[in-house]
């Protein structure tokens, strides 16, 4: 068990650019999820993937906001042109062997994403 | 939205006394969960508690839930200075027990 990786760990970019970032998971866990955190703030849901599917979205995820997990496995976060209220945590987790339920989601380091 | 509520938002405590942490939530759940996190760093999780049980302990972590309230505790006994943190709550709805519900957390400081 490899935990749970994210990267960049850090990203500073300007207003109106584009982002990614990647997550890998767990490799036997079949969810993963996607939150983003302000400063004293809890982690707000953003999107769940079981295996390759996208099954939920929250409505703070705009059309700006896309997320991607091909062939089930690592999964991609991309927020297009960029403004200042982007700037936050994004944190990546995963849970989820099969056959078990009430199981405990395991969190990345997350990316500290900056808008100057 | 946020579901659950922690309280205190703040806590500083002396190295060796016990921390109560509370948490109280709005809708029916699947489970509560309580996670860890270090400044800078992921959420670690603590402990699981099922709709259908009371208590649970874990080292020196004591986990209480009452759903008639809608309110679980957190007890962190003989603290030390690395359980320095801010420590949440997270709830897992009946309908949608994948998607966690988060308050804004605790904030524990354990002066040495």
């Amino acid at each position: 068990d490899t935990g749970v990786s994210q990267n960049p760990r850090h990203k500073i970019t300007k207003r109106g650019q584009n982002v990614t970032f990647r997550c890998d998971p767990i490799s036997e866990h079949n969810r993963l999820y996607w939150y983003r955190q302000t400063l004293g703030q809890g982690p707000e849901f953003l999107t769940y993937f079981q295996n390759e599917a996208q099954l939920e979205k929250s409505r703070l995820l705009s059309d700006r906001f896309s997320a991607e997990r091909p062939k089930g496995s690592f999964s991609t976060l991309e927020i297009q042109r960029t403004e200042q209220g982007d700037s936050a945590m994004y944190l990546c987790a995963s849970s989820g062997s099969p056959g078990q339920s009430n199981q405990p989601q395991h969190f990345g380091d997350g990316t500290r994403l900056s808008i100057l | 939205s946020q579901q659950g509520e922690e309280d205190p938002q703040a806590l500083s405590i002396q190295e060796g006394e016990n921390a109560t942490m509370n948490c109280s939530y709005k809708t029916s759940i699947n489970n509560l969960q309580w996670y860890r996190q270090n400044s800078g760093r992921g959420l670690v999780h603590l402990i699981l508690i099922r709709s259908n049980e009371r208590e649970k302990h874990s080292g020196r972590l004591r986990v209480t839930l009452d759903t008639s309230k809608k309110s679980s505790s957190l007890l962190i006994t003989a603290s030390r200075a690395a359980d320095t943190a801010s420590y949440f709550c997270a709830t897992a709805r009946m309908d949608s027990n994948y998607q966690l519900i988060w308050g804004a957390g605790t904030k524990l400081i354990i002066k040495p």
